[in-house]
């Protein structure tokens, strides 16, 4: 089945540095990706819809000038974390797929945030 | 906007039938899913049932879908210490993205 692989599984960063997560599709295009975030015991909360070759669209709530995205090209998304505060640590996890007539949605490993 | 909800805990024995359950809202869903997340993973797709279906069966697992109640379950037959982990259900529509219930915390005691 398709593939998606988020990098890297775990961070630990310093207040005010910026960092950034990488989410592939390993064999299939996706001209769309999603980047969640889980709290603990909570359930996935969906930050922004990743477009290739375009802006991303942003959910209610969502900085965009803090949570960068990047789909430069039709098997790379990037979430850049900016000027991370400790409220940032949580779970980032990335799809791909669930298109319309695709019903399969891939997620990669997701990356588990530590601000310090 | 619309809500999947889902128990949050299911404790069984080894060996027995767990059966996890989900309600969602949107009537105009069009997939239905069931997701597995081990601790500090991402998430595993188990099966999912078109809404013209009421019944998908894949190996172990048992999918029901009661669609005038808009109620779903996950049986998980003969469940193994392995299949410890959280499961999550999860509808979508169209062109939308996908709505998560919070989760269901499986734990299989030996």
């Amino acid at each position: 089945g398709a593939v998606v692989s988020q990098h890297p599984s775990r961070v630990i960063c310093k207040s005010g540095t910026s960092v950034k997560i990488e989410c592939r599709s390993l064999d299939f295009q996706a001209t769309t990706m999603f980047w969640y975030r889980q709290f603990p015991k909570q359930s996935l909360m969906l930050m922004a819809t990743s477009n290739e070759g375009s802006k991303a669209t942003y959910e209610q709530g969502v900085e965009k000038d803090k949570f960068l995205i990047n789909h430069a090209s039709l098997t790379l998304s990037t979430l850049t974390v900016t000027s991370a505060h400790p409220e940032d640590s949580s779970f980032y996890i990335c799809s791909a797929g669930g298109r319309r007539g695709v019903a399969e949605a891939f997620f990669g490993q997701g990356t588990r945030l530590t601000v310090v | 906007g619309e809500d999947v909800e889902q128990s949050l805990f299911l404790s069984v024995r080894e060996g027995d039938s767990s059966v996890i359950n989900c309600t969602y809202t949107d009537s105009s869903s069009t997939y239905l899913y069931w997701y597995k997340q081990e601790p500090g993973a991402g998430l595993q797709l188990l099966t999912y049932i078109f809404s013209n279906m009421d019944m998908k069966q894949d190996q172990r697992l048992t999918v029901l879908l009661n669609k005038k109640d808009k109620h779903l379950s996950l049986r998980i037959a003969d469940t193994q210490t392995g299949d410890s982990a959280i499961y999550f259900c999860a509808e979508k529509s169209g062109y939308s993205t996908l709505t998560f219930g919070k989760g269901t915390m499986l734990l299989v005691s030996p």
